[in-house]
């Protein structure tokens, strides 16, 4: 099983629709959590931390959930400017791995 | 501003030659990384630092070296024993190991 899972995608998503991924970690004594946005052919930006007790930064809402060992990422009210790659990062003992990205695809 | 630089943005390597791509932080940060991306995978790490003069392998060193002699700078050198190096390189800093990563806008390194 792989450290950090995401599924792919691509979700083709219309505009104003919410829109949920999630994260799969393999190690259940992983401390840290993140959500990275990247944009095509650019360099992956820090979107928002994940903390136990969720998190929310506008429309983006994250969760953790330690029994299943997941993260996730919830966009409300999504924009065409949300279309990107959502890359989750799980760091344990201070090892960072990051997934292989979801991408999302805002539809107008 | 404070931020990553990277240099160049576009790199061609010939065959048998060994490339540095440039990395430089003004954010003060101690440590510092190389990431290696391919399309369909995520980022693998090459090498980190958590000070200066000091540094470690991560997943996928071989083929490549670097130096940390300044705080602020940490190249990264693709030897020619790195047999498919035509990837997205990136370079991040953070406080310290473990803490979220700031990235440069990366070098496209493709082989002639």
């Amino acid at each position: 099983r792989k450290e950090v899972e995401q599924d792919p995608g691509p979700f083709n998503v219309p505009e104003g629709a919410t829109v949920a991924f999630n994260c799969t970690y393999s190690n259940s004594a992983s401390q840290s959590f993140f959500w990275y946005r990247q944009d095509c052919r650019k360099e992956p930006k820090l979107l928002m931390s994940v903390y136990s007790s969720g998190n929310e930064d506008g429309r983006f809402t994250a969760q953790l959930n330690r029994a299943s060992q997941y993260i996730s990422l919830l966009i409300r009210d999504s924009k065409l400017s949300d279309s990107a790659t959502y890359l989750c990062v799980v760091i344990h003992n201070e090892k960072l791995t990051f997934g292989t990205g979801t991408r999302l695809t805002i539809i107008p | 501003d404070g931020g990553i630089t990277q240099s160049p943005k576009y790199l061609f390597r010939k065959e048998g030659q060994n490339v540095t791509l440039s990395c430089e932080q003004n954010l003060n940060h101690d440590a510092m990384y190389w990431y290696r991306q391919d399309p369909g995978q995520g980022l693998r790490l090459i090498y980190y630092s958590q000070i200066v003069n000091d540094f470690q392998k991560g997943d996928i060193a071989e083929g490549y070296s670097v130096s940390r002699e300044k705080k602020e700078s940490f190249p990264l050198t693709v030897t020619s024993a790195q047999k498919n190096p035509t990837a997205f390189y990136l370079c991040a800093s953070s406080n310290r190991v473990a803490q979220p990563q700031h990235f440069g806008d990366g070098t496209r390194l493709s082989i002639l």
